[in-house]
Protein backbone atom coordinates (compact mmCIF):
# COMPACT_ATOMS: atom_id res chain seq x y z
CA UNK A 1 0.00 0.00 0.00
CA UNK A 2 0.86 3.42 -0.30
CA UNK A 3 2.37 5.48 3.06
CA UNK A 4 3.62 8.89 4.62
CA UNK A 5 4.71 9.27 7.65
CA UNK A 6 4.61 12.28 9.52
CA UNK A 7 5.08 13.17 13.18
CA UNK A 8 1.62 14.10 14.24
CA UNK A 9 2.51 16.81 16.55
CA UNK A 10 5.45 19.52 17.15
CA UNK A 11 6.32 22.06 19.59
CA UNK A 12 8.79 24.71 18.59
CA UNK A 13 10.24 28.52 20.54
CA UNK A 14 9.53 32.22 18.13
CA UNK A 15 12.73 32.38 16.51
CA UNK A 16 14.27 29.15 16.80
CA UNK A 17 14.44 26.77 13.77
CA UNK A 18 12.68 23.34 13.13
CA UNK A 19 12.70 20.29 10.93
CA UNK A 20 9.42 18.11 9.73
CA UNK A 21 10.41 15.00 8.58
CA UNK A 22 8.31 13.13 5.94
CA UNK A 23 9.34 9.25 4.80
CA UNK A 24 6.87 7.49 2.14
CA UNK A 25 5.87 4.34 0.54
CA UNK A 26 4.54 5.16 -3.13
CA UNK A 27 4.25 3.50 -6.23
CA UNK A 28 5.97 5.46 -7.91
CA UNK A 29 6.97 9.10 -7.85
CA UNK A 30 6.48 12.30 -9.58
CA UNK A 31 7.10 14.96 -7.08
CA UNK A 32 6.41 15.71 -3.25
CA UNK A 33 5.09 18.84 -2.07
CA UNK A 34 4.49 20.98 1.02
CA UNK A 35 1.28 22.98 2.10
CA UNK A 36 0.73 24.62 4.90
CA UNK A 37 -2.71 24.62 6.84
CA UNK A 38 -3.85 27.12 9.57
CA UNK A 39 -6.73 26.01 11.53
CA UNK A 40 -10.09 25.84 9.47
CA UNK A 41 -8.85 27.14 6.12
CA UNK A 42 -7.73 25.41 2.87
CA UNK A 43 -4.07 24.23 2.59
CA UNK A 44 -1.74 26.45 0.78
CA UNK A 45 1.51 25.36 -1.49
CA UNK A 46 4.56 25.50 0.08
CA UNK A 47 7.57 24.20 -1.85
CA UNK A 48 7.96 20.92 -4.78
CA UNK A 49 10.54 18.75 -4.83
CA UNK A 50 11.32 16.31 -7.83
CA UNK A 51 14.90 16.21 -7.61
CA UNK A 52 16.91 15.28 -5.22
CA UNK A 53 18.60 18.06 -2.93
CA UNK A 54 17.29 21.57 -1.11
CA UNK A 55 15.02 23.99 -2.46
CA UNK A 56 15.38 27.21 -0.47
CA UNK A 57 12.21 29.75 -0.47
CA UNK A 58 12.60 32.70 2.14
CA UNK A 59 12.38 31.31 5.65
CA UNK A 60 11.32 28.27 4.41
CA UNK A 61 13.74 25.29 2.48
CA UNK A 62 12.88 21.63 1.62
CA UNK A 63 14.54 18.63 1.45
CA UNK A 64 14.34 15.56 -0.64
CA UNK A 65 15.98 12.33 -1.19
CA UNK A 66 14.33 10.02 -3.55
CA UNK A 67 16.73 7.15 -2.82
CA UNK A 68 15.62 6.76 0.92
CA UNK A 69 12.48 8.03 0.74
CA UNK A 70 12.95 11.19 2.66
CA UNK A 71 11.86 14.57 2.71
CA UNK A 72 12.12 17.68 5.29
CA UNK A 73 10.56 21.02 5.27
CA UNK A 74 12.81 23.81 7.60
CA UNK A 75 11.42 26.34 8.93
CA UNK A 76 14.11 28.97 10.56
CA UNK A 77 13.19 32.15 12.52
CA UNK A 78 10.05 31.11 13.42
CA UNK A 79 6.63 33.62 13.25
CA UNK A 80 3.48 32.75 15.60
CA UNK A 81 1.55 32.93 12.27
CA UNK A 82 3.18 29.88 11.38
CA UNK A 83 1.40 27.66 14.27
CA UNK A 84 -0.32 25.58 11.22
CA UNK A 85 -0.15 22.03 10.31
CA UNK A 86 2.00 20.90 7.46
CA UNK A 87 1.20 18.40 4.83
CA UNK A 88 3.31 16.45 3.08
CA UNK A 89 2.07 14.63 -0.35
CA UNK A 90 3.74 12.63 -2.91
CA UNK A 91 2.27 12.36 -6.61
CA UNK A 92 2.34 8.47 -7.36
CA UNK A 93 2.37 7.02 -10.72
CA UNK A 94 -1.06 7.60 -11.69
CA UNK A 95 -0.11 11.35 -10.65
CA UNK A 96 -2.54 11.37 -7.79
CA UNK A 97 -1.61 12.94 -4.72
CA UNK A 98 -1.32 11.12 -1.70
CA UNK A 99 -1.67 12.55 1.58
CA UNK A 100 0.44 12.89 4.95
CA UNK A 101 -1.96 13.13 7.87
CA UNK A 102 0.14 16.33 8.48
CA UNK A 103 2.21 18.13 11.09
CA UNK A 104 0.40 20.24 13.54
CA UNK A 105 3.69 22.86 14.57
CA UNK A 106 3.01 25.14 17.59
CA UNK A 107 5.03 27.79 18.37
CA UNK A 108 5.87 28.92 22.14
CA UNK A 109 6.61 32.88 22.34
CA UNK B 1 -14.63 35.61 -8.57
CA UNK B 2 -10.64 34.93 -7.31
CA UNK B 3 -9.60 31.79 -7.15
CA UNK B 4 -11.66 29.15 -6.62
CA UNK B 5 -15.13 29.49 -4.74
CA UNK B 6 -16.97 26.72 -3.31
CA UNK B 7 -20.82 26.24 -1.62
CA UNK B 8 -22.31 26.03 0.80
CA UNK B 9 -19.69 27.27 3.36
CA UNK B 10 -21.54 24.46 5.65
CA UNK B 11 -24.28 22.03 5.65
CA UNK B 12 -26.19 19.73 7.68
CA UNK B 13 -28.19 16.53 6.02
CA UNK B 14 -30.45 13.74 6.77
CA UNK B 15 -28.94 11.01 5.92
CA UNK B 16 -30.56 9.61 2.58
CA UNK B 17 -30.98 12.84 1.52
CA UNK B 18 -28.98 13.79 -1.91
CA UNK B 19 -26.71 17.01 -1.78
CA UNK B 20 -24.56 18.57 -4.35
CA UNK B 21 -21.44 20.55 -3.34
CA UNK B 22 -20.39 23.11 -5.90
CA UNK B 23 -16.89 24.53 -6.59
CA UNK B 24 -16.02 27.08 -9.48
CA UNK B 25 -12.53 28.33 -10.27
CA UNK B 26 -12.01 31.71 -12.84
CA UNK B 27 -8.06 30.27 -13.41
CA UNK B 28 -8.56 28.39 -16.39
CA UNK B 29 -7.26 25.29 -14.62
CA UNK B 30 -7.62 21.83 -16.75
CA UNK B 31 -7.27 19.77 -13.74
CA UNK B 32 -9.81 19.91 -10.64
CA UNK B 33 -9.67 17.24 -8.10
CA UNK B 34 -12.21 16.51 -5.05
CA UNK B 35 -10.57 15.89 -1.71
CA UNK B 36 -12.05 15.05 1.74
CA UNK B 37 -10.71 15.64 4.85
CA UNK B 38 -10.68 13.43 8.39
CA UNK B 39 -9.43 14.14 11.51
CA UNK B 40 -6.42 12.29 11.83
CA UNK B 41 -6.35 11.26 8.12
CA UNK B 42 -4.77 12.97 5.40
CA UNK B 43 -6.71 14.22 2.42
CA UNK B 44 -8.18 11.67 0.42
CA UNK B 45 -9.03 12.13 -3.15
CA UNK B 46 -12.46 11.35 -4.00
CA UNK B 47 -12.54 12.04 -8.00
CA UNK B 48 -10.81 13.93 -10.15
CA UNK B 49 -10.84 15.38 -13.77
CA UNK B 50 -7.73 15.80 -16.31
CA UNK B 51 -9.91 17.91 -18.45
CA UNK B 52 -13.36 19.66 -19.06
CA UNK B 53 -15.40 16.22 -20.83
CA UNK B 54 -13.35 13.89 -18.56
CA UNK B 55 -13.21 12.53 -14.95
CA UNK B 56 -11.44 9.61 -13.02
CA UNK B 57 -12.01 7.67 -9.86
CA UNK B 58 -9.81 9.06 -6.82
CA UNK B 59 -8.95 6.54 -3.32
CA UNK B 60 -12.76 7.28 -1.99
CA UNK B 61 -15.28 7.50 -5.09
CA UNK B 62 -17.83 5.02 -3.63
CA UNK B 63 -21.04 7.33 -3.12
CA UNK B 64 -19.68 10.16 -5.01
CA UNK B 65 -20.69 10.75 -8.26
CA UNK B 66 -18.99 14.09 -10.27
CA UNK B 67 -19.01 15.85 -13.68
CA UNK B 68 -17.27 17.88 -15.67
CA UNK B 69 -18.97 19.95 -18.50
CA UNK B 70 -16.98 22.82 -19.13
CA UNK B 71 -13.54 24.30 -17.35
CA UNK B 72 -14.53 26.36 -14.77
CA UNK B 73 -17.19 24.07 -12.76
CA UNK B 74 -16.88 20.78 -10.89
CA UNK B 75 -19.65 19.66 -8.75
CA UNK B 76 -19.85 16.72 -6.57
CA UNK B 77 -22.96 15.19 -5.45
CA UNK B 78 -23.89 12.45 -2.56
CA UNK B 79 -26.41 10.86 -4.36
CA UNK B 80 -28.01 8.92 -1.07
CA UNK B 81 -25.75 10.89 2.12
CA UNK B 82 -24.64 8.34 5.10
CA UNK B 83 -22.87 9.33 8.01
CA UNK B 84 -19.72 8.17 7.00
CA UNK B 85 -20.02 10.88 5.00
CA UNK B 86 -19.31 13.74 7.43
CA UNK B 87 -16.30 15.57 6.75
CA UNK B 88 -14.63 18.46 5.24
CA UNK B 89 -15.09 18.94 1.61
CA UNK B 90 -11.91 20.20 -0.83
CA UNK B 91 -12.12 21.45 -4.01
CA UNK B 92 -8.96 22.09 -5.90
CA UNK B 93 -7.44 23.20 -9.27
CA UNK B 94 -4.51 22.85 -11.04
CA UNK B 95 -2.99 23.89 -14.49
CA UNK B 96 -2.41 20.30 -15.29
CA UNK B 97 -2.48 16.79 -13.41
CA UNK B 98 1.31 16.20 -14.28
CA UNK B 99 4.41 18.43 -13.60
CA UNK B 100 5.40 21.19 -10.69
CA UNK B 101 2.08 22.02 -11.41
CA UNK B 102 0.58 23.25 -7.59
CA UNK B 103 -3.03 22.55 -7.00
CA UNK B 104 -5.27 25.52 -5.64
CA UNK B 105 -7.67 24.83 -2.92
CA UNK B 106 -10.99 26.42 -2.08
CA UNK B 107 -11.99 27.32 1.26
CA UNK B 108 -14.14 23.95 1.69
CA UNK B 109 -17.31 23.07 2.54
CA UNK B 110 -17.90 21.32 6.33
CA UNK B 111 -20.97 18.74 5.78
CA UNK B 112 -22.53 16.53 8.56
CA UNK B 113 -24.54 13.65 7.71
CA UNK B 114 -27.20 12.77 10.55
Amino acid sequence: GQNIDQPTEMTATEGAIVQINCTYQTSGFNGLFWYQQHAGEAPTFLSYNVLDGLEEKGRFSSFLSRSKGYSYLLLKELQMKDSASYLCAVRDSNYQLIWGAGTKLIIKP
Amino acid sequence: IAGITQAPTSQILAAGRRMTLRCTQDMRHNAMYWYRQDLGLGLRLIHYSNTAGTTGKGEVPDGYSVSRANTDDFPLTLASAVPSQTSVYFCASSEALAGGNEQFFGPGTRLTVL
